[in-house]
């Protein structure tokens, strides 16, 4: 089955130690998101690539960062860990910016030590 | 700006009990509408959406209908199960040009019992 796929599901840092969150998608969408889940709230979208197009929201902090190699990849870089950064985080898919259905990973949920 | 306002939970039922959800909502433009559904531990899944006024979503016994007049998308369901028990989000999408994220309400988590 077409989906999107995160590793790993449960990811544990200390504080200030780089992570990498990993998404991919077999959808072969040309859009990929990353959203900010922290316990009880809702997702808050960080950025979003179209094709090779990043898309920065304006209060994402300069801590986290983006790459995405190809089609099927996208990685969300978190540089210096805080406390605070401890959430779920959401990869999700769209055929295009036109499309009206994003397709959601199952999370990856970040502690910080 | 645009933005998505739903009711606070917990939301306590029993099993068989009628289930409303409300959501209003407030954009320029004209969005699409969404009920996302997250079970414990698990992302989110699309339930139901609607794509212009007067339309009607529905999937597995829910419903929404998109209410231009009321900027309303209140989610429905006649008869809930204890499988139903999960936080459910309302979202608008704006698409086109350089958009295409989805602005979420705060999530309402329904409990049901047997």
């Amino acid at each position: 089955d077409a989906m999107v796929i995160q590793n790993p599901r449960y990811q544990v840092t200390q504080f200030g130690k780089p992570v990498t969150l990993s998404c991919s998608q077999t959808l072969n969408h040309n859009v990929m998101y990353w959203y900010q889940q922290k316990s009880s709230q809702a997702p808050k979208l960080l950025f979003h690539y179209y094709d090779k197009d990043f898309n920065n929201e304006a209060d994402t902090p300069d801590n986290f960062q983006s790459r995405r190699p190809n089609t099927s990849f996208c990685f969300l870089d978190i540089r210096s860990p805080g406390l605070g950064d401890a959430a779920m985080y959401l990869c999700a898919t769209s055929r295009d910016h036109e499309s009206d259905e994003q397709f959601f990973g199952p999370g990856t949920r970040l502690t910080v030590l | 700006g645009d933005s998505v306002t739903q009711m606070e939970g917990p939301v306590t039922l029993s099993e068989e009990a009628f289930l409303t959800i409300n959501c209003t909502y407030t954009a320029t433009g004209y969005p699409s509408l969404f009920w996302y559904v997250q079970y414990p531990g698990e992302g989110l899944q699309l339930l139901l959406k609607a794509t212009k006024a007067d339309d009607k979503g529905s999937n597995k016994g829910f419903e929404a209908t998109y209410r231009k007049e009321t900027t309303s998308f209140h989610l429905e369901k006649g008869s809930v199960q204890v499988s139903d028990s999960a936080v459910y989000f309302c979202a608008l999408g704006l698409y086109g040009g350089s958009q295409g994220n989805l602005i979420f309400g705060k999530g309402t988590k329904l409990s049901v019992k047997p």
